[in-house]
């Protein structure tokens, strides 16, 4: 158990739909990253949280939106669904928000199939 | 730009050295890491070396790198069965000042018996 938890661990919704994946960082980190991993984009990196705040931006669809809560577990919504949003979805967080020397610690990840 | 390359597949005999590299290209990143997936699982970092050092070893594992050439390697010595995997390596972009790491596509360790 790396400390990261990812909830559901499995997804399958229909076109169209929206979803929310749930993520508890480890504890004691208070920066939160999402990435979407797909076998024709490899591991992309999509938004950052610290600390509540929206620290950096990556190749995030406009349909998809993310927020860090007060207690620092974070929300990645996925919306108009379409079937090339398949993938899996990890979360991991990290106790700085930059310059992060050991890494970071993933979560087991979400897998979403869109059908 | 911010841009990891890797070779996608690489095969060994179990007891032989694995060589996994890597090309990366953003010469201010500050630390690069080395991550491992097993199947089913999220990725687990290895290992990571700060751009100022132009080795490490830590058990069975060594980084490489070269900053010239912005190459990257991690080589296993002992393969065994069990180091089957992808390897990902990843860069902490040193102008972005976030968290934000640009990982490579991977590369899928394959070790025969």
């Amino acid at each position: 158990d790396s400390g990261v938890t990812q909830t559901p661990k499995h997804l399958i919704t229909a076109t169209g739909q929206r979803v929310t994946l749930r993520c508890s960082p480890r504890s004691g980190d208070l920066s939160v990253y999402w990435y979407q991993q797909s076998l024709d984009q490899g591991l992309q990196f999509l938004i950052q949280y610290y600390n509540g705040e929206e620290r950096a931006k990556g190749n995030i669809l406009e349909r998809f939106s993310a927020q860090q809560f007060p207690d620092l577990h974070s929300e990645l919504n996925l919306s108009s669904l379409e079937l090339g949003d398949s993938a899996l979805y990890f979360c991991a967080s990290s106790v700085a928000p930059s310059r992060v020397p050991y890494g970071y610690t993933f979560g087991s990840g979400t897998r979403l199939t869109v059908v | 730009g911010e841009d990891v390359e890797q070779s996608l597949f690489l095969s060994v005999r179990e007891g032989d050295s694995s060589v996994i590299n890597c090309t990366y290209t953003d010469s201010s990143s500050t630390y690069l890491y080395w991550y491992k997936q097993e199947p089913g699982a999220g990725l687990q970092l290895l290992t990571y070396i700060f751009s100022n050092m132009d080795m490490k070893q830590d058990q069975r594992l060594t980084v490489l790198l070269n900053k010239k050439d912005k190459h990257l390697s991690l080589r296993i010595a002992d393969t065994q069965t069990g180091d089957s995997a992808i390897y990902f390596c990843a860069e902490n972009p040193g102008s972005s000042n976030t968290g934000k790491l640009i990982f490579g596509q991977g590369t899928t360790l394959q070790v025969k018996p």
